[in-house]
């Protein structure tokens, strides 16, 4: 299995601003996901986190909203840029560990004002 | 892409009886087949899951079955306790190791 820890586990931002969100696991893991879970909802994929290279992001994501880092096989981040009240959602990183099993992070409960 | 459907979207049952909640994909390719139990304010947990060269897996009073020939697969809890109460995700995983989520199924057992 793999242990996935989130920073922040909340946030409450302004309408415009920008929030870092930080995953961290506790091996080196070659796949690691970001998704987006809006209140009542199901899982929705934003995008793949490749290290070394750009992020492969859904349809419907771009990265100037949804900037990715991922500078190690153990650590990403996502970025909700210029923010809006319809970002307010939970964000979940998740990894493949082990065989092929997707583990998921606690997520980041953002509300944004 | 991938498209999954899941029914029903809520699901009421008595304690002690079994819940089944059902998903159908449209990729044949898929091959990787997970359910994933949420609580209120938690992560989602994988409690079981399926691969595409197996008809069936049983893990206690979980059980997951695949027809592939049909792409559905349905998740049955026998002897459902209230702690089982939550919502119940299918996922499939096609190509790019990326998983498609079904919409969810809100289960509630009743004392």
């Amino acid at each position: 299995s793999a242990v996935i820890s989130q920073k922040p586990s909340r946030d409450i931002c302004q309408r415009g601003t920008s929030l870092t969100i930080q995953c961290q696991v506790d091996s080196q893991v070659t796949m690691m996901f970001w998704y987006r879970q809006q209140p009542g909802q199901s899982l929705t994929l934003i995008a793949t986190a490749n290290q070394g290279s750009e992020a492969t992001y859904e349809s419907g994501f771009v990265i100037d909203k949804f900037p990715i880092s991922r500078p190690n096989l153990t650590f990403s981040t996502l970025t909700v840029s210029n923010m809006s009240p319809e970002d307010s959602s939970i964000y979940l990183c998740s990894v493949v560990a082990g065989t092929d099993t997707q583990y998921f992070g606690p997520g980041t409960r953002l509300t944004v004002l | 892409g991938e498209n999954v459907e899941q029914h029903p979207s809520t699901l009421s049952v008595q304690e002690g009886d079994s819940a089944v909640i059902k998903c159908t994909y449209s990729d044949s390719a898929s091959n990787y087949f997970p359910w994933y139990k949420q609580e209120l304010g938690k992560r989602p947990q994988l409690i079981i899951d399926i691969r595409s060269n197996v008809g069936e897996k049983k893990d206690q009073r979980i059980a997951v079955t695949l027809n592939k020939t049909a792409k559905h697969f349905s998740l049955h809890i026998t002897e459902t306790q209230p702690e089982d109460s939550a919502v119940y995700f299918c996922a499939v995983r096609g190509g790019g190791n990326k998983l498609t989520f079904g919409t969810g199924t809100q289960l509630k057992v009743e004392l």
